[in-house]
């Protein structure tokens, strides 16, 4: 069965520092991938996403991502976070099995020290 | 903008009530989805829609029962509420389309408490 592993649940940063989150998905097969944030008090909202084409994506606020399908992992970054950037995030993978469903890690909590 | 809105924000109920989620968008979205979403355990689909009087089984329906009367409602339906369905609900669209169809919008949640 398809699964998405996130493999922190808890980070703490300070302002400034980079960020990396790691996610990793198992499925053989075509697939389309996103990174979702869900700031304190806000709806789950779509951070970037990976359909096709360069494997380096860019989102809102600085965010990028990168596809490796050899490691089948799509990692996303932040060269330097905000306090603003603490918020809950949520790796997804859409494939189709018999159907468009969309599998969602278990969230990274992102708190960003002022 | 996508506008996805879920009745209540908050709802405390008690074991053995029947308990109903409403969901409504506001996009023309063929797609509808109903996700929990526990600390560590991410979101969870209990049941999704494709069409009107369409639904399909998610992961973890047992428990939960839902309609589609309308292209732009989607209900759950907790037919008799215990302590472990205590949780946060999210509802979720998107349209149809290969590509942009599997973009999901989401509702603010309801948080749920089963007493």
């Amino acid at each position: 069965a398809q699964s998405v592993s996130q493999h922190n649940h808890h980070v703490i940063l300070s302002e400034a520092a980079s960020l990396e989150l790691g996610c990793n998905y198992s499925y053989g097969g075509t697939v389309n991938l996103f990174w979702y944030v869900q700031y304190p008090g806000q709806h789950l909202q779509l951070l970037l996403k990976y359909f096709s084409g360069d494997p380096l994506v860019k989102g809102i606020k600085g965010f990028e991502a990168e596809f490796i399908k050899s490691k089948f992992s799509f990692n996303l970054r932040k060269p330097s976070v905000q306090w603003s950037d603490t918020a809950e995030y949520f790796c997804a993978v859409n494939a189709y099995t018999g159907g468009f469903k969309t599998i969602f890690g278990a969230g990274t909590r992102l708190f960003v020290k002022a | 903008d996508v506008k996805v809105t879920q009745s209540s924000r908050y709802l405390v109920k008690r074991t053995g009530e029947k308990v109903f989620l409403e969901c409504v968008q506001d996009m023309d979205h063929e797609n509808m989805f109903w996700y929990r979403q526990d600390p560590g355990l991410g979101l969870r689909l209990i049941y999704f829609s494709y069409d009107v009087k369409m639904k399909e089984k998610g992961d973890i329906p047992e428990g939960y029962s839902v309609s589609r009367e309308k292209k732009e409602r989607f209900s759950l339906i907790l037919e008799s509420a215990s302590t472990n369905q205590t949780s946060m609900y999210l509802c979720a669209s998107s349209d149809s389309g290969t590509v942009s169809g599997n973009i999901q919008y989401f509702g603010a949640g309801t948080r749920l408490s089963v007493l």
